[in-house]
């Protein structure tokens, strides 16, 4: 159980494009789902916090307007990278919250998506 | 606020030794450690947490002991195998928020040689 997906896995896009990706929680209902970037051999920095029906948290130095983040329902959440540049990329991961759980700090992760821009 | 680091970016052990991963954070008021491996390619996959009223906790073949006075925690991995090579994060929830969000470290690249 408690199994997250992402797709694609591996994207490659050309600069000035936009790119989406999705994070579903396969067999339970996810509140909340979180965004992270990963560059090769660092830790991973969270983006953004997904409520579903609501708008999405920021953290702090990510833009909102290029990173858009939709929980358009209770198991998919979707992130768009707008006009990617060369910078955007990296490792994109997802993770779940399971509706209704009493363990504050559980979260689930998807695999990830490696996001290649050209 | 909250600062998570590890003290080793790599470690690299012989197949059947014992390894240990240390990670030190900075917020007293942290209640919640958790311990994750990411292999290549992959997300991160939960191992084993501890919550603050413990100073250690078993699983399978792994242990996780907190020291609160020094605010340090290192995950013990007994009788390491190939298998066990990946990067290990601790992470530590941000405390008194429902979010689960987290801070993680840097990662330790753990390299097991057959």
């Amino acid at each position: 159980g408690a199994v997250v997906s992402q797709h694609p896995s591996r994207v490659i896009c050309k600069s000035g494009t936009s790119v989406k990706i999705e994070c579903r929680s396969l067999d339970f209902q996810a509140t909340t789902m979180f965004w992270y970037r990963q560059f090769p051999k660092q830790s991973l920095m969270l983006m953004a916090t997904s409520n579903e029906g609501s708008k999405a948290t920021y953290e702090q130095g990510v833009e909102k307007d290029k990173f858009l983040i939709n929980h358009a329902s209770l198991t998919l959440s979707t992130l768009t990278v707008t006009s990617a540049h060369p910078e955007d990329s990296s490792f994109y991961i997802c993770s779940a919250r399971e509706r209704g759980t009493l363990r504050r700090y559980e979260q689930y992760f998807g695999p990830g998506t490696r996001l290649t821009v050209t | 606020g909250e600062s998570v680091g590890l003290h080793l970016p790599t470690l690299s052990v012989q197949e059947g030794d014992n390894s240990i991963i240390n990670c030190a954070y900075s917020n007293s008021a942290s209640d919640y450690f958790i311990w994750y491996k990411q292999e290549s390619g992959k997300g991160p996959q939960f191992i084993i947490d501890i919550r603050s009223n413990m100073d250690k906790r078993q699983g399978q073949r792994v242990t996780v002991l907190l020291n609160k006075t020094v605010k340090h925690l290192s995950l013990q991995i007994a009788a390491t195998q190939p298998g066990d090579s990946a990067v290990y994060f601790c992470a530590v929830p941000v405390p008194h928020t429902n979010a689960g969000k987290s801070t993680f470290g840097d990662g330790t690249t753990l390299t097991v040689k057959p």
